[in-house]
């Protein structure tokens, strides 16, 4: 079974677009996460959030918002596509403190 | 602010060869330090958590050691599936935190 799924695992888009990437995750955790890994593979925070507070980074745009429909799931919007926004994204999840399971990834081409 | 900074950035080894790789860590109030393996293509899987100096961790050929600033990633006889980036990461603060990584060593055992 598949403990953090992301959908889709490849987007291809125009910039000015806007769109969505979905994670969901079947260990019972409360806490979630994504994260951008840009090309050079560095990983970087850009949101955490559980049933009572969301934590963003400082540095990510207000394009970028996440969205948790209910606690199995955190899924991200993108408006207005730059080519910057080109990267891998990751989900993952947690119990509040604990270790970090991540999603296979999105991959995200903006041209 | 959080820095984790990992040595080397790439290693090459011969099977049966083992080896250590360096995480160097500055955090205000440690909650955990966290150890990852990421073949290409895929999310990074979960290895190890220390939490304090002096703590170990074993795990088949790998075991992890951790003092007040730095964690160590120990590899006795890595056979070549063992090739794969190694990424540290600390979290502080709050429980809902994301991880700061490290950028990764880059591991390649050659058989």
């Amino acid at each position: 079974d598949t403990a953090v799924s992301q959908t889709p695992k490849y987007l291809v888009t125009q910039m000015g677009n806007d769109k969505s990437i979905k994670c969901e995750q079947n260990l019972g955790h409360d806490t979630m996460y994504w994260y951008k890994q840009d090309s050079k593979k560095f990983l970087k925070i850009m949101f955490s959030y559980n049933n009572k507070e969301l934590i963003i980074n400082e540095t990510v745009p207000n394009r970028f918002s996440p969205k948790s429909p209910d606690k199995a799931h955190l899924n991200l919007h993108i408006n207005s596509l730059e080519l910057g926004d080109s990267a891998v994204y990751f989900c993952a999840s947690s119990r509040l403190a604990g270790e970090q399971y991540f999603g296979p990834g999105t991959r995200l081409t903006v041209t | 602010e959080d820095q984790v900074t990992q040595s080397p950035e790439a290693l090459r080894l011969q099977e049966g060869e083992s080896s250590s790789l360096n995480c160097s860590y500055t955090v205000s109030g440690l909650r955990g330090l966290f150890w990852y393996r990421q073949d290409p293509g895929k999310g990074p899987e979960f290895l190890f958590t220390l939490y304090s100096a002096g703590e170990e961790k074993e795990k088949e050929r790998l075991k992890a050691t951790i003092t007040k600033k730095e964690s160590f990633l120990h590899i006795t006889a890595p056979k070549p599936e063992d090739s794969a980036t190694y990424l540290c990461a600390v979290q502080a603060g709050g429980g809902a935190d994301g991880l700061t990584f490290g950028k990764g060593t880059h591991l390649i055992i050659q058989p």
